[in-house]
């Protein structure tokens, strides 16, 4: 069966490193996205991929960047983590148009 | 961006029917109405959607308003798995989904 995975599951990392959470799809998927998730927040949109060399900011882009060489991987990289960055990240993918999006399981970071 | 309000948490008792709000009273003519549930410690899974008539699926159905404000969930028959936080999302039409935006969602509550 497709599935979409991400790792790690669990981080801790130190302030002013470089961070990189990975997401795998096996669905073909040409739309991955990137979300953060924390307390009295909805899931906020971080990047967004509609294809391979194709990557734009979502609403709280701000110190993450991605990358898309190919269709299964979109990886997130936290340049210089900040505590602020503190929170549990998804991973989601999509077929094109209106279709619904596959989510993995999440990866819970933690930057002391 | 058109938004979703729900109520913040709702209680029921297994195998009864659940009824989930939601109210999107700024909705475009061409939005897609995607519900999500999300289970403690995992990611968001799709539930259903639709746009204009009522939808129904293996998990639920899908209640939409004639004139398109609101829209209900219905869970037909509740059990212990089910509870979890449910989210109401309107999806553009037009080009890919990534103007997703996600509310706090309803937290339900099933009782033994």
């Amino acid at each position: 069966d497709a599935e979409i995975t991400q790792s790690p599951r669990h981080k801790i990392t130190e302030t002013g490193r470089q961070v990189t959470l990975a997401c795998h799809q096996t669905w073909n998927h040409n739309n991955m996205f990137w979300y953060r998730q924390d307390l009295g927040h909805g899931l906020r949109l971080i990047h967004y991929s509609y294809g391979v060399q194709d990557t734009n900011k979502g609403e709280v882009s701000d110190g993450y960047s991605v990358s898309r060489s190919n269709t299964e991987d979109l990886p997130l990289t936290l340049e210089s983590a900040a505590s602020s960055q503190t929170s549990v990240y998804f991973c989601a993918s999509s077929a094109t148009g209106n279709q619904p999006q596959h989510f993995g399981d999440g990866t819970r970071l933690s930057i002391l | 961006d058109a938004k979703t309000t729900q109520p913040n948490s709702m209680e029921s008792n297994e195998e009864e029917p659940v009824h989930l709000p939601c109210n999107h009273s700024t909705i475009s003519g061409t939005d897609y109405i995607h519900w999500y549930r999300q289970l403690p410690s995992q990611g968001p899974e799709y539930v259903i959607h639709g746009l204009t008539s009522n939808v129904n699926n293996r998990m639920a159905s899908l209640a939409i308003a004639e004139d398109r404000k609101s829209s209900t969930l219905i869970l037909h028959r509740a059990t212990l798995r089910d509870a979890a936080v449910y989210y109401c999302i309107l999806t553009p039409n037009a080009g890919n989904n990534r103007k997703l935006i996600w509310g706090l969602g309803t937290s339900l509550a099933v009782n033994p």
